[in-house]
């Protein structure tokens, strides 16, 4: 991917609403992972979910859940009756770079309020 | 526990000084990255590393050094060439470059005074 467009800045919702974050990005590859990412106020990253293109199946984890379709580039993710400690930082990450590498979103973020 | 530590977490320096960010990963993993993060901004990949001995500049290499001379080790040094080195620089490591899932440290937020 050459460009990830997360085009959500900041996102409130108040607790156990659904929210959904976007995530379009661009490649020239056909074949290339994509991974979503959390970001805490702590500061690390912690890694939630990695998807293949060859594989369009979208899949629930337990409040999580993601839409991956090829055709538009887009690769969102949803939580489900979402939490206070779901507040952070979104990060989408499809492979793209050289050697494989992951390229990052600007992110988004996400403040769920009691 | 395994994981990657980072050290420091938070630094100042005085402009024209090099410093040196620490990281040591204890996954027995074979890659290992810099990135970093400015506010609303994406992470920004620095170098990275695939091997011991051996590492590859990312996007944003000029003004920044690093050297893998153990598998667990892979020390960034932000040298005074750096224009704008203020920023929050955080590690990760993986098995491998292709398909792996990236663990990351904490992270250290060098202030430039």
């Amino acid at each position: 991917a050459q460009k990830v467009t997360q085009a959500q800045t900041e996102i409130s919702v108040v607790e156990k609403e659904d929210v959904t974050l976007d995530c379009v990005y661009e490649t020239r590859d056909t074949t290339y992972y994509l991974f979503w990412y959390k970001q805490p106020p702590s500061g690390e990253l912690v890694f939630l979910i990695r998807r293949n293109s060859f594989d369009e199946q979208n899949e629930i984890s337990g409040r999580y859940s993601w839409n991956f379709q090829k055709s538009t580039s887009s690769f969102n993710f949803t939580i489900t009756a979402s939490q206070v400690v779901d507040s952070a930082v979104y990060f989408c990450a499809p492979q793209g770079g050289s050697q494989g590498n992951l390229i990052f979103g600007k992110g988004t973020k996400l403040s769920v309020k009691p | 526990d395994g994981g990657i530590t980072q050290s420091p977490k938070y630094l100042f320096r005085k402009e024209g000084q090099n410093v040196t960010l620490s990281c040591e990963q204890n996954l027995n993993h074979d890659a290992m990255y810099w990135y970093r993060q400015d506010p609303g901004q994406g992470l920004r990949l620095i170098y990275y590393s695939q091997i011991v001995n051996d590492f590859q500049k990312g996007d944003i290499a000029e003004g920044y050094s690093v050297s893998r001379e153990k598998k667990e080790s892979f020390p960034l040094t932000v040298t005074s060439a750096q224009k704008n080195p203020t920023a929050f620089y955080l590690c990760a490591s993986s098995p491998g470059v292709t398909a792996g899932e990236l663990f990351f440290g904490e992270g250290s937020r060098l202030t430039v005074l």
